[in-house]
This record gives structure tokens, C-alpha cells and sequence, in this order.
């Protein structure tokens, strides 16, 4: 079956341009995650909804970065004004039921975002 | 809230012996706890997982144990081979969300 997908998968950019990153989550999960991995680094949990709703905001780094989701199902990760520090693979993971935690979350490849 | 350590960072091992890598949490209320495998330019992909009601779960050259007491949890690889070469992370689930390690460099070596 169709797994999660993100598009584009390179994107580079000028410094001080917007960027919009898309994600396709699991037909079904209502539960999706962005999270940001610099060069070698761990995952940096960004954003969780559930359905359309956002009940997590803590993780975005300011308010250059935005996010929404509609229809319960394909989310944008929204980046105005970019900077250098911006620079890293944004992964997008998606989850069945009610959005506990204890779901496996299922990644798509990432979308590598290079500012120059 | 949920905080879980990881270790060792990287681990290096010869083809065909075993590798073990361990992670710790602090809440007591965590009940899964999945591993993740991620090869170089590509998404985390699961694993294993396990949840509190067992001690171990196995899958082929792969298993989980957990001690709930010690609140510790690792993963075992047996007879590596040059493709178990990659990244793994740990998790716990807390509320809504899984709070990861910081990931561990497995190489094999030929």
C-alpha cells in the first residue's frame, strides 16, 4: 500500500524566500507529526495534529514557521523569511487512532530543504 | 514529561557478531516503546516494537527486551550483516507523541 509521501524531496532556495513543504500522510491515520533533522542529528519533534487540529505548537522555532492540515489528511509546513540556520531533511510521520503515542508512527523519505 | 537516553552513539561491530544498544526513560506511565532503523537520505523506518505487558519480543535477527522496574529497554542484533549498517533511534510514547533518543551509528565491519 501507499506509504507517506513528501514532496519535493530537494528544495533549495535563497535566503529570505518562503518555502512550502507537503505531506501526504497514511490513507486513514488521523494522526500526523512534523519533526526537523539537521546534518548527523537526531529528530526535533515540530508540530502534532490530530485530524485537522493542532494541539501541539511547542515545537515550532518561531513564528516564520507555520503549519496546517486539511481534510484530515495533507498537511503543509509553511517557512517564511528563511534563514541559513533553516538548513536540514523535514520528516513528516503519520499514526492511526486517536492520537496516543503508542502507535507506530510510519515516515515518509523527507523533504531536504538547503538555503543558501 | 518523558525523557529517554540513548547510548552508545556509535558502535562498531565485525560482520557476523552481535550488537546491543540500550536506551533508558523516566516516566513510569510509558507503555510502548518502538526502534527505528534510518539508512543514510531516508526516512526512520520501524523495526520492533514493544509494548509493558511483555519482557521480549523477537523477530528473526532482531529483539526487544524491556525491564519495566529499571525502566530500561534494548535492542539485540545477532549475526550482523554489512546492510544492519545505519542509524537506530529509540522512543517512548508519552500522551500524544513518542520522545526519541538521540540515536545510535551502527557500523559493520567486514
Amino acid at each position: 500500500g501507499a506509504g507517506v509521501s513528501q514532496s519535493p524531496s530537494n528544495k533549495v532556495t535563497e535566503k529570505g524566500k518562503d518555502v512550502e513543504l507537503r505531506c501526504d500522510p497514511i490513507s486513514g491515520h488521523t494522526a500526523l507529526y512534523w519533526y526537523r533533522q539537521s546534518l548527523g542529528q537526531g529528530l526535533e519533534f515540530l508540530i502534532y495534529f490530530q485530524g485537522n487540529s493542532a494541539p501541539d505548537k511547542s515545537g515550532l522555532p518561531s513564528d516564520r514557521f507555520s503549519a496546517e492540515r486539511t481534510g484530515g489528511s495533507v498537511s503543509t509546513l509553511t517557512i517564511q523569511r528563511t534563514q541559513q540556520e533553516d538548513s536540514a531533511v523535514y520528516l513528516c510521520a503519520s499514526s492511526r487512532g486517536g492520537g496516543g503515542g503508542n502507535q507506530p508512527q510510519h515516515f515518509g523519505e523527507g523533504t531536504r530543504l538547503s538555503i543558501l | 514529561g518523558e525523557n529517554v537516553e540513548q547510548h552508545p552513539s556509535t558502535l562498531s561491530v565485525q560482520e557476523g557478531d552481535s550488537a546491543v544498544i540500550k536506551c533508558t526513560y523516566s516516566d513510569s506511565a510509558s507503555n510502548y516503546f518502538p526502534w527505528y532503523k534510518q539508512e543514510l537520505g531516508k526516512g526512520p523506518q520501524l523495526i520492533i516494537d514493544i509494548r509493558s505487558n511483555v519482557g521480549e519480543k523477537k523477530d528473526q535477527r532482531i529483539a526487544v527486551t524491556l525491564n519495566k522496574t529499571a525502566k530500561h529497554f534494548s535492542l539485540h542484533i545477532t549475526e550482523t550483516q554489512p546492510e544492519d549498517s545505519a542509524v537506530y533511534f529509540c522512543a517512548g510514547d508519552s500522551n500524544y507523541q513518542l520522545i526519541w533518543g538521540a540515536g545510535t551509528k551502527l557500523i559493520i565491519k567486514p
